[in-house]
């Protein structure tokens, strides 16, 4: 069974980089069938999806538009974990951002999620 | 605003049937399979239907859902005051390359 465990920090400030990283149990960063996936939750936005990495052979990775310029997910094989990085952030960045993954084209195994603050 | 739309709100009576729709296009819901999540205040989501109808294990049979072109809905009989909660539906987006949800939907149990 797979479990994901977040872990980073909750507050970041303005114009800084958020990073958090997802440790994987129950299955490898580098399976052929799986996805794995950074969203955040926001009483202004609901749930958006920000994007995700997975291995087809080669590693690929695909990111909302509306974050494109400043996110970047990368795996981490020696680890088993996979982290995102959200750089010049602000204020509309705070929310709680979850990881998420699954093997069957949906997202059925969710991290515990993470609170993260923008503030100074 | 969202890519998918729903309802701010629903409710219902203990026993009653909710129906909770979404509303997306060619490029997300017409073209392949919506997924809905049951989310709780300080938990995380919760995978209640898959491809369109599909139940994971653990999910009531009161809970089901369809699909038609471009819309879905997800349907809770038997109303349970434990129900109450967040629910979003989710499809892939062929023209974004990207996940998309909806707006969410709030179910109370009156």
């Amino acid at each position: 069974q797979v479990q994901l465990q977040q872990s980073g920090p909750g507050l970041v400030k303005p114009s800084q980089t958020l990073s958090l990283t997802c440790a994987i149990s129950g299955d490898s960063v580098s399976s052929n069938s799986a996805a794995w996936n950074w969203i955040r939750q926001s009483p202004s936005r609901g749930l958006e999806w920000l994007g995700r990495t997975y291995y087809r052979s080669k590693w690929y990775n695909d990111y909302a538009v509306s974050v494109k310029s400043r996110i970047t997910i990368n795996p981490d094989t020696s680890k088993n974990q996979f982290s995102l990085q959200l750089k010049s952030v602000t204020p509309e960045d705070t929310a709680v951002y979850y990881c998420a993954a699954g093997s069957a084209g949906y997202m059925d195994v969710w991290g515990k999620g993470t609170t993260v603050t923008v503030s100074s | 605003q969202s890519v998918l739309t729903q309802p701010p709100s629903a409710s219902g009576t203990p026993g009653q049937r909710v129906t909770i729709s979404c509303s997306g296009s060619s490029s997300n819901i017409g073209s392949d399979y919506v997924h809905w999540y049951q989310h709780l205040p300080g938990t995380a989501p919760k995978l209640h239907i898959y491809r369109n109808n599909q139940r994971p294990s653990g999910v009531p049979d009161r809970f089901s859902g369809s699909k038609s072109g471009t819309s879905a809905s997800l349907a809770i009989s038997g109303l349970r005051a434990e129900d109450e909660a967040d629910y979003y539906c989710a499809a892939w987006d062929d023209s974004l390359s990207g996940w998309v949800f909806g707006g969410g939907t709030k179910l109370t149990v009156l």
